[in-house]
């Protein structure tokens, strides 16, 4: 069972546009979310987190929304590079599973130029 | 600073054959764990480890073996394998679990790893 859904395999947007990823979640004890960036022939590398006790959290172009009554997070990005093409994983971890993380299966992100 | 380094990138091996894949980190982090990724799939946590001589196991751990002698070193071994143990493997670390903000992995680059 699936604890940590991104039902999008792969998105295509134009560059200098907006990317929207979503991620669900079914364990409502999850309060800990993650997201992770991939590149080919690389290892994951940490993109921006949230903590449910904020609905918000803002790094640079990237922005994570965190919908608790849904228990649905979305990672936005704004404006979108080339560079941002890669794939992202969703992640979420909670007291009750000593922190460790269950992953989505990634949305695979293609920014045109 | 090297971070999380794997060894080797690649390999092809027998069913049957055994094989241990190295993962060393720098970063003088206590947890380490080790990832499996099959094709169209998340990641699934094999063995973790709290620190040096403490392992335990993660969601599919069957087929392997893991050893945390010192807190640099965290080596995956793989006994007798199969095909389904086909896929790339990922080392990471982490300084600090932070029960309360949650967990920040660093990622080695990866064994793609084929049992034929």
């Amino acid at each position: 069972d699936q604890q940590v859904k991104q039902n999008s395999p792969s998105l295509s947007v134009q560059e200098g546009r907006i990317s929207i990823l979503n991620c669900d979640y079914t364990n409502s004890m999850f309060d800990y979310f993650l997201w992770y960036k991939k590149y080919p022939a690389e290892g994951p590398t940490f993109l921006i987190s949230i903590s449910s006790i904020k609905d918000k959290n803002e790094d640079g172009r990237f922005t994570v929304f965190l919908n608790k009554s849904a228990k649905h997070l979305s990672l936005h990005i704004v404006p979108s590079q080339p560079g941002d093409s890669a794939v992202y994983f969703c992640a979420a971890s909670s007291n009750g599973n000593n922190r460790k993380l269950i992953w989505g299966l990634g949305t695979s992100l293609a920014v045109n130029p | 600073n090297a971070g999380v380094t794997q060894t080797p990138k690649f390999r092809i091996l027998k069913i049957g054959q055994s094989m241990t894949l190295q993962c060393a980190q720098d970063m003088n982090h206590n947890y380490m764990y080790w990832y499996r990724q099959d094709p169209g799939m998340g990641l699934k946590l094999i063995y973790y480890s709290v620190g040096a001589g403490i392992t335990d196991k993660g969601e599919v751990p069957n087929g392997y073996n893991v050893s945390r002698s010192t807190t640099e070193d965290f080596p995956l071994r793989l006994e007798l394998a199969a095909p389904s143990q086909t896929s790339v493997y990922f080392c990471a670390s982490s300084g600090d679990r932070v029960v309360l903000l949650g967990e920040k992995l660093f990622f080695g680059s990866g064994t793609q790893l084929s049992v034929l």
